[in-house]
């Protein structure tokens, strides 16, 4: 099983303000991540799935690219909503997590 | 409505045991595999626990394999985690989940998780 490490662990912008989230796999997993939003206090909500593919209901600002072994989540402005902690995941491994937090 | 909800969660000591229920409604319950997720405190998530669709195939994390077991009761749309000699470590949320059709699909549907808390 792949480990999936997320960078920046921690990352402060502002509302308005473009987010870039990355994960890398230790090895390839060719196409198949995908990504969550958590809030505090609630279940993790599915945002991205095969890696660039929107879930139902997720707003276009939400997207994601990338395969093989790294992948990015872009918020391409942030809405005061955004502000939560975001995890990768394949198969049986999620990342650590990155906390998107107001500047 | 698609949903899931958890029961099961409490206080519980070191090396006892408890069994988590997660029940379905709103999709074809048999259709699709599932799995349990847990939090800890303050911490990410962590996959822990996973079933196919009918029942066949399981999978558990190393932390908890030999001491937690997943079933599930299709005629009952309900999915089970059977916990078993529980550490101060499996102090957690557990969450349910739905997993999404193919490899890359995620988990689509999550309940809002049972409170698992061992402590003397």
């Amino acid at each position: 099983e792949s480990v999936l490490t997320q960078s920046p662990a921690t990352l402060s912008l502002s509302p308005g303000e473009r987010a870039t989230l990355s994960c890398r796999a230790s090895q390839s997993v060719s196409s198949y991540l995908a990504w969550y939003q958590q809030k505090p206090g609630q279940a993790p909500r599915l945002l991205i799935y095969d890696a660039s593919n929107r879930a139902t209901g997720i707003p276009a600002r939400f997207s994601g690219s990338g395969s093989g072994t790294d992948f990015t989540l872009t918020i391409s402005s942030l809405e005061p909503e955004d502000f939560a902690v975001y995890y990768c995941q394949q198969g049986r491994t999620f990342g650590g997590g990155t906390k998107v937090e107001i500047k | 409505e698609v949903q899931l909800v958890e029961s099961g969660g409490g206080l519980v000591q070191p090396g006892g045991s408890l069994r988590l229920s997660c029940a379905a409604s709103g999709f074809t319950f048999s259709s699709y595999a599932m799995s349990w997720v847990r939090q800890a405190p303050g911490k990410g998530l962590e996959w822990v626990s996973f079933i196919s669709g009918r029942g066949i195939s399981t999978d558990h994390a190393d932390s908890v394999k030999g001491r937690f077991i997943i079933s599930r009761d299709n005629s009952k749309n309900t999915l089970y985690l059977q916990v078993n000699s529980l550490r101060a470590e499996d102090t957690a949320v557990y969450y349910c989940a739905k997993e999404g059709l193919g490899s890359g699909r995620g988990m689509d549907v999550w309940g809002k998780g049972t409170t698992v808390t061992v402590s003397s």
